[in-house]
C-alpha cells in the first residue's frame, strides 16, 4: 500500500507485559513521528526520527517507552512492563523530508488495551 | 495544563448550513495553527493551516480564522456536507514543526442530510 502502515491494529496486553508496535512509513519518507492518543483526547507527541537518528524523544512518558528506527525505515515503539495508563491509540506519522505539520501522513494507529 | 482546547466535544449541523468549530490556546509562543480531520479507524489528515502573521486562510469550503489577541481560532465549513462528518482536531505549533504539534481534544461534527 501507499500509506503509512501500522501493526498490529489492536493489541491487548496484561499489565506488566512488554509490547512492540510497528510502523512502516511511506517509502522514502525521512521523518517519522510517534504520537499517543488517549481516549477522548487529541494526539500527544512522543518521539521524532530523521532517518535512523532519534532527534527528539522529549514526549516519551517514562523510561518504559523506547523507540527505534535502526535502518531509517521501519520503526518500532516498545513499551516495557505495560500499565493500565498506557492504554491508548498509538499513531505513527511520516513525511518525505519536510517535518512540517501539513506534510505529515498518519497511519491508522495501534489500539493498545492494557488489562 | 491543556495548552490547546476545543471546548465543544460535538456539533450537529444540517447539510448546506455553516459549521463553525472553535479552538482556544494559551501558549503565546505558538505561531502556526493547523486543522486535521479524522474519520473512524483512520489516522488524522491535514485539512488547512494558518500562520500567525495572517488572520484568515481560505481553501474552498474551508476557512480558518485566527484572533491572536483572543488566542482563538475557528474553522468554518460552508456549505456543510454529510461527508464532512468526522472528528476535527485543532493543533498549534512553534515553527510549524511536526515534533512541536500540540493538539486539542477534538470536536465530532455530524452533518445531517
Amino acid at each position: 500500500g501507499a500509506g503509512v502502515s501500522q501493526s498490529p491494529r489492536y493489541k491487548v496486553a496484561k499489565r506488566g507485559q512488554d509490547v512492540a508496535l510497528r510502523c512502516d512509513p511511506i517509502s522514502g519518507h525521512v521523518s517519522l513521528f510517534w504520537y499517543q492518543q488517549a481516549l477522548g483526547q487529541g494526539p500527544e507527541f512522543l518521539t521524532y526520527f530523521q532517518n535512523e537518528a532519534q532527534l527528539d524523544k522529549s514526549g516519551l512518558p517514562s523510561d518504559r517507552f523506547f523507540a527505534e528506527r535502526p535502518e531509517g525505515s521501519v520503526s518500532t515503539l516498545k513499551i516495557q512492563r505495560t500499565q493500565q495508563e498506557d492504554s491508548a491509540v498509538y499513531l505513527c506519522a511520516s513525511s518525505l523530508e519536510d517535518p512540517r505539520g501539513e506534510k505529515l501522513f498518519f497511519g491508522s494507529g495501534t489500539q493498545l488495551s492494557v488489562l | 495544563d491543556q495548552q490547546v482546547k476545543q471546548n465543544s466535544p460535538s456539533l450537529s449541523v444540517q447539510e448546506g448550513r455553516i459549521s463553525i468549530l472553535n479552538c482556544d490556546y494559551t501558549n503565546s509562543m505558538f505561531d502556526y495553527f493547523l486543522w486535521y480531520k479524522k474519520y473512524p479507524a483512520e489516522g488524522p489528515t491535514f485539512l488547512i493551516s494558518i500562520s500567525s502573521i495572517k488572520d484568515k486562510n481560505e481553501d474552498g469550503r474551508f476557512t480558518v480564522f485566527l484572533n491572536k489577541s483572543a488566542k482563538h481560532l475557528s474553522l468554518h465549513i460552508v456549505p456543510s456536507q454529510p461527508g464532512d462528518s468526522a472528528v476535527y482536531f485543532c493543533a498549534a505549533s512553534v515553527d510549524n514543526a511536526g515534533n512541536m504539534l500540540t493538539f486539542g481534544g477534538g470536536t465530532r461534527l455530524m452533518v445531517k442530510p
